[in-house]
């Protein structure tokens, strides 16, 4: 069985262009999570999905990212524009219930705005 | 607020020392606190966990006990290897409104050589 799957591994951009960061999660799995870790500080909980519906988003930093999750599969982070402070590793991660604890996660994809 | 602190890495070890990796955490009531592994180039895996107080989870010969009167969650192995090599996560869970997130501390890298 295929685990969460993120794309791309690696991004760089420039300051001011806009990067989708792709997730698929594990087939079956309702609830899908973003996490953030900008370089040398916490993992951050950005949102969560059930389904298509967005859950909890207490975590997105500003109106710069949009998360969604059209038909409850795959899910799309877009960071529209881009700042420096952006760059980090994020990650994606699928569960059956609505707990973080019992997600698998994918190997994240790197983001580096220059 | 909920959050976890870890001791500041690098770690570097030679195969076969014994290893701890210091973790605390302040919570409202009784988080579940758990060890998270990214070996290279790999996603977050658990690693253990420990839901109340005095509970030990063991997993690859590393032990974390859940420590209610100190707040700590320190993580131990006897015997490194060079495979143990990786950035390791301290965590809680929170409650939010559809179920939990994880609060991650900053991580800290350990580096095993033969």
């Amino acid at each position: 069985e295929a685990g969460v799957t993120q794309f791309p591994s690696h991004s760089v951009i420039e300051k001011g262009q806009t990067v989708t960061l792709r997730c698929d999660p594990i087939s079956g799995h309702d609830n899908l999570y973003w996490y953030r870790r900008v370089m040398g500080k916490e993992i951050k909980f950005l949102l969560h999905f059930v389904k298509e519906s967005k859950q909890d988003e207490s975590g997105m930093p500003n109106n710069r990212f949009l998360a969604e999750r059209t038909g409850g599969t795959y899910s799309t982070l877009k960071v529209q524009p881009a700042e420096l402070e952006d760059s980090g590793v994020y990650f994606c991660a699928s569960s059956t219930r609505a707990r973080s604890a019992e997600a698998f996660f994918g190997q994240g994809t790197r983001l580096t705005v220059v | 607020g909920n959050s976890v602190t870890q001791m500041e890495g690098p770690v570097t070890l030679s195969e076969e020392a014994f290893l701890t990796i210091n973790c605390t955490y302040t919570a409202t009531g009784y988080p579940s606190l758990f060890w998270y592994v990214q070996y290279p180039g790999e996603g977050l895996q658990l690693l253990l966990k420990a839901t109340k107080a005095d509970d030990k989870g063991s997993n690859k010969g590393f032990e974390a006990t859940y420590r209610k009167e100190t707040t700590s969650f320190h993580l131990e192995k006897g015997s490194v290897q060079v495979s143990d090599s990786a950035v390791y996560f301290c965590a809680l869970t929170r409650a939010n409104q559809a179920g939990t997130a994880l609060i991650f501390g900053k991580g800290t890298t350990l580096s095993v050589s033969s």
